[in-house]
């Protein structure tokens, strides 16, 4: 398996455009989690799916994020209209199960908002 | 959830074994303890998990007293390689929710 694949790599963006970031779990994984990773918060996470569900997005910092997952195969999180301080690494995540036993994590989309 | 506490950071050189310490004195009877790996950009790369007593695999060996108010992660001889960050979290298998914290640096040198 490919593992959790993620895209883009890299996104560099201007204040006020929409970004949207891209995630393929592990196939069979039935839980997905999308991870903000920075320097003063370290990981945070953002909002966690399982079977394609929302189960928990309270980690969401505000309305310009949203994330979907319209099938097992897909997710995406966007931010809409995005903001300097939104410049991060956004991790996505994935899952056999519903709980924390091994969380396998994609490498990443490392978002500059200018 | 328990709160833990590990060393920011910590030097090493090659061949060398590295023992990270954990404190989790308000563990819970349900919670496990598991440790993650993050090179430089990559995402966090999970390493072992464990109740109680050691686990062992063919990356690291998890030491968990009868207490279960400290772990300890010990890296048989470490390479260079082995230069990352490395996540203690303790919890029950259920919560979705674990905080990574800090973590602790490692840096290997030659």
């Amino acid at each position: 398996d490919a593992g959790v694949i993620q895209s883009p790599r890299h996104e560099v963006t201007e204040m006020g455009q929409e970004v949207t970031l891209r995630c393929k779990p592990i196939s069979g994984h039935n839980s997905l989690f999308w991870y903000r990773q920075t320097m003063m918060r370290g990981l945070e996470l953002l909002i966690y799916f399982n079977n394609n569900v929302p189960i928990d997005d309270s980690g969401m910092p505000e309305d310009r994020f949203s994330a979907k997952m319209p099938n097992a195969s897909f997710s995406t999180l966007k931010i809409q209209p995005s903001e300097p301080r939104d410049s991060a690494v956004y991790f996505c995540a994935s899952s056999f199960s519903q709980t924390n036993e091994k969380l396998f994590f994609g490498s990443g989309t490392q978002l500059s908002v200018l | 959830l328990a709160k833990t506490t590990q060393p920011i950071s910590m030097d090493s050189y090659e061949g060398q074994e590295v023992n990270i310490t954990c404190s989790h004195n308000n563990i819970a009877t349900n919670d496990y303890i598991t440790w993650y790996q993050q090179f430089p950009s990559q995402g966090p790369r999970f390493i072992i998990q464990g109740y109680k007593t050691k686990v062992t695999n063919e990356v690291a060996s998890l030491f968990i007293p009868a207490d279960r108010k400290s772990s300890t992660l010990s890296l048989p001889r470490v390479s260079l390689s082995d230069t990352a960050v490395y996540y203690c979290l303790v919890g029950p298998l259920s919560d979705y929710k674990l905080s990574f914290g800090a973590g602790t640096t490692v840096t290997v040198r030659a």
